[in-house]
């Protein structure tokens, strides 16, 4: 199986917005409304950030939020902060068979 | 809130056994979820490996499922990992982490453990 695909890398200054996408196929995004994305910092531990493609854990800033249109997934971020600099996957559950699959990884730089 | 660890060497030979055991504190390990084991070799995506219910029951990712049993000891409130026959490629940092049933994301992860395939 193949890993779901996110660009290498966004930017974007304090205060804007910015979107990862994740791509997938349809044995996998495209079939099921188990998208999530996980916030990773430098050696550190995943942190989940958004689950069921739009929804947020306890605990999360609303200005994280997910949507998903077809096989295609996303993050965005608005009021980007300094903070949010780090590794974003995305992840989606594809089958009884494969079970989950993870995105390549995005690193998000603030400007 | 529960919280994970996992444990094991550091160093593995190439085609011997990679063990490592993950913690879980501060919840049972017999509830409604899966405990899941993900690696990210170094400087790459994370990978899932495979996930274990408290009946025992199991999942695997198909590309490692020849190599990979994983198990749980409830008596001990944890879970294991073992990968057979290791390269240098299954060098990478383990992750254990709880999977929400009814939800099939990760809520809750240990901090990582690097495990190095090497002589």
């Amino acid at each position: 199986q193949s890993a779901l695909t996110q660009p290498a890398s966004v930017s974007g200054s304090p205060g804007q917005s910015i979107t990862i996408s994740c791509t997938g196929t349809s044995s996998d995004v495209g079939s099921y409304g188990s998208v999530s994305w996980y916030q990773q910092h430098p050696g550190k531990a995943p942190k989940l950030m958004i689950y069921e493609v739009d929804k947020r854990p306890s605990g999360v800033s609303n200005r994280f939020s997910g949507s998903k249109s077809g096989n295609t997934a996303s993050l965005t971020i608005s009021g980007l902060q300094a903070e949010d600099e780090a590794d974003y996957s995305c992840s989606s559950y594809a089958g009884r068979r494969i079970h989950y699959v993870f995105g390549t990884g995005t690193k998000v730089t603030v400007l | 809130q529960v919280q994970l660890q996992e444990s094991g060497p550091g160093l593995v030979k190439p085609s011997e056994t990679l063990s490592l055991t993950c913690a879980v504190s501060g919840g049972s390990i017999s509830t409604t979820n899966w405990w899941s084991w993900v690696r990210q070799p170094p400087g790459t995506g994370l990978e899932w490996i495979g996930e274990i219910y408290e009946s025992g029951t199991t999942n695997y990712n198909p590309s490692l499922k020849s190599r990979v049993t994983i198990s749980i000891d409830k008596s001990k409130n944890q879970f294991s990992l073992k990968l057979s026959a290791v390269t240098a490629a299954d060098t990478a940092v383990y992750y254990c982490a709880r999977v929400v049933g009814s939800g099939s994301y990760m809520d809750s992860w240990g901090q990582g453990t690097l495990v190095t395939v090497s002589s």
